[in-house]
C-alpha cells in the first residue's frame, strides 16, 4: 500500500486570501485525485489529473481552484481567493495498483 | 449519473455483536466497489473492494459481497468491537475515475 503524506495538516486563513495545500506521494504515480470533505458531509470529488493534465473535475472546482506537479513528485491543489465555504478536509489520493485509490491523511483548512 | 446510497447512521451496537451496514448503488457500466474506513480525526483507509460481480472483499473480519443483482454491497463484520468505530463510507469507481462516496455510516461500538 502506498504512503501519501499531505502538508500542511492543518491551515487557517483568511477569506480572500490564496492557500497551497501539498500532496507528497512516495513512489511514483500516473494517477493523483483531490477530494474535500465538509464537517460531518460526505467525500465529494474535485479533480483528477493524468499524464500531467487534468482528466476530470467536478463543477466545485471552478476557476478558484488549479492542480500541478511542479517538481514531478509534489502534486498540488492551490484556491486562489478562499471563501468561508472553503472550510473542509482535502484529501489527496493516488493509484497505486489497479484502480484502488489511496488517501493520504488530509489537510483541515478552515478560512475565518 | 453514478450514485451510492447508504443507511444512516448512527449505527449503535454492543461489542459481539453482528454488523450490517447496508449500501445499493446506481451506475451504468459494471464499476468497482469500496468500503473505506474513517476513524476520529483520521483519513480514509481502504477496508475492503470487489472488482466484479460475485467478488466477496474481506478485510480485518470485515465482508461485503458485490451482488450484481441486487446492485448492493452490504458490509457486515460478525462480532464488532469498541475499536471498529468509526465512519464507514461505501463508494464506486468506473476504472480510473472518481470515486462517488455515500454519505457515511457512523458506527458506535460500546463495551
Amino acid at each position: 500500500e502506498p504512503e501519501v503524506t499531505q502538508t500542511p495538516s492543518h491551515q487557517v486563513t483568511q477569506m480572500g486570501q490564496e492557500v497551497i495545500l501539498r500532496c507528497v506521494p512516495i513512489s511514483n504515480h500516473l494517477y493523483f485525485y483531490w477530494y474535500r470533505q465538509i464537517l460531518g458531509q460526505k467525500v465529494e470529488f474535485l479533480v483528477s489529473f493524468y499524464n500531467n493534465e487534468i482528466s476530470e473535475k467536478s463543477e466545485i472546482f471552478d476557476d478558484q481552484f488549479s492542480v500541478e506537479r511542479p517538481d514531478g513528485s509534489n502534486f498540488t491543489l492551490k484556491i486562489r481567493s478562499t471563501k468561508l465555504e472553503d472550510s473542509a478536509m482535502y484529501f489527496c489520493a493516488v493509484v497505486w495498483s489497479g484502480e484502488t485509490q489511496y488517501f493520504g491523511p488530509g489537510t483541515r483548512l478552515l478560512v475565518l | 449519473g453514478n450514485s451510492v446510497t447508504q443507511m444512516e447512521g448512527p449505527v449503535t451496537l454492543s461489542e459481539e455483536a453482528f454488523l450490517t451496514i447496508n449500501c445499493t448503488y446506481t451506475a451504468t457500466g459494471y464499476p468497482s466497489l469500496f468500503w473505506y474506513v474513517q476513524y476520529p480525526g483520521e483519513g480514509l483507509q481502504l477496508l475492503l473492494k470487489a472488482t466484479k460481480a460475485d467478488d466477496k472483499g474481506s478485510n480485518k473480519g470485515f465482508e461485503a459481497t458485490y451482488r450484481k443483482e441486487t446492485t448492493s454491497f452490504h458490509l457486515e463484520k460478525g462480532s464488532v468491537q469498541v475499536s471498529d468505530s468509526a465512519v464507514y463510507f461505501c463508494a464506486l469507481s468506473d476504472g480510473f475515475q472518481k470515486l462517488v462516496f455515500g454519505t457515511g455510516t457512523r458506527l458506535l461500538v460500546s463495551p
